[in-house]
């Protein structure tokens, strides 16, 4: 398995409260991706980060913000969460771009379970 | 935006029976990756097509790709227990700047 740890795999927080996940890789690659895995609507991208410093959003983005200070570790911060945030969240890497046509295999990290009540 | 659709929902079929997903991308797709996802864990990669008409085979699963890149399918021969899990196809866009987009996928289960 690819080297990508999340961290915590479990918490359990109230609204309102802010919430960070954390995702390390020691695989040095360059894309790094948030996504949200929820019953019936499968994954979905919230942020991505094409290198230090450089990120963007994905299609579920609001409500969340990221940072990436350095190669190895990606940042999900949920300001103020809330209870439509309670979900599945898993961080993937890739070493080639999955966007503008590239071929970028994704590897997943074991997620992250989150419950806001 | 880009919509990738992926039938069945669910599927359960005896140990030896077939299975076949199917996906479906409203826009032109430059590639189409799967991925295979065991209950409680994380998806895994399991092959990408990038050619029109391509056909992959991994054992007893097999890929296509379809002539239009608009959609894909995924057929188990023979399923064993050890297929168990949701299968998802997820897509990258042919124009522009897009992200790779995951269908629902389809959860599969195998009875002995």
């Amino acid at each position: 398995d690819a080297g990508i740890t999340q961290s915590p795999r479990h918490k359990v927080t109230e609204t309102g409260t802010p919430v960070t996940l954390r995702c390390h890789q020691t695989e040095n690659h360059r894309y790094m991706y948030w996504y949200r895995q929820d019953p019936g609507h499968g994954l979905r991208l919230i942020h991505y980060s094409y290198g230090v410093k450089d990120t963007d959003k994905g299609e579920v983005s609001d409500g969340y913000s990221v940072s990436r200070s350095k190669t190895e570790d990606f940042l999900l911060t949920l300001e103020s969460a809330t209870s439509s945030q309670t979900s599945v969240y898993f961080c993937a890497i890739s070493e080639i771009a999955t966007d503008r046509g590239g071929t970028g295999e994704l590897f997943f990290g074991e997620g992250s379970r989150l419950t806001v009540l | 935006g880009q919509q990738v659709m992926q039938i069945p929902q669910y599927q359960h079929v005896q140990e030896g029976e077939d299975f076949t997903t199917y996906c479906n991308s409203s826009t032109t797709l430059s590639n189409i990756q799967w991925y295979k996802q065991r209950p409680g864990g994380h998806p895994v990669f399991l092959i990408q097509l990038v050619k029109s008409g391509e056909v992959k085979k991994q054992k007893r699963l097999t890929f296509q790709f379809g002539e239009a890149k608009k959609n894909s399918s995924l057929h188990i021969t023979a399923t064993q227990t050890t297929d168990v899990g949701t299968y998802f196809c997820a897509g990258t866009g042919n124009s522009g700047y897009s992200t790779l987009t995951f269908g629902k996928g389809t959860m599969l289960l195998v009875s002995p």
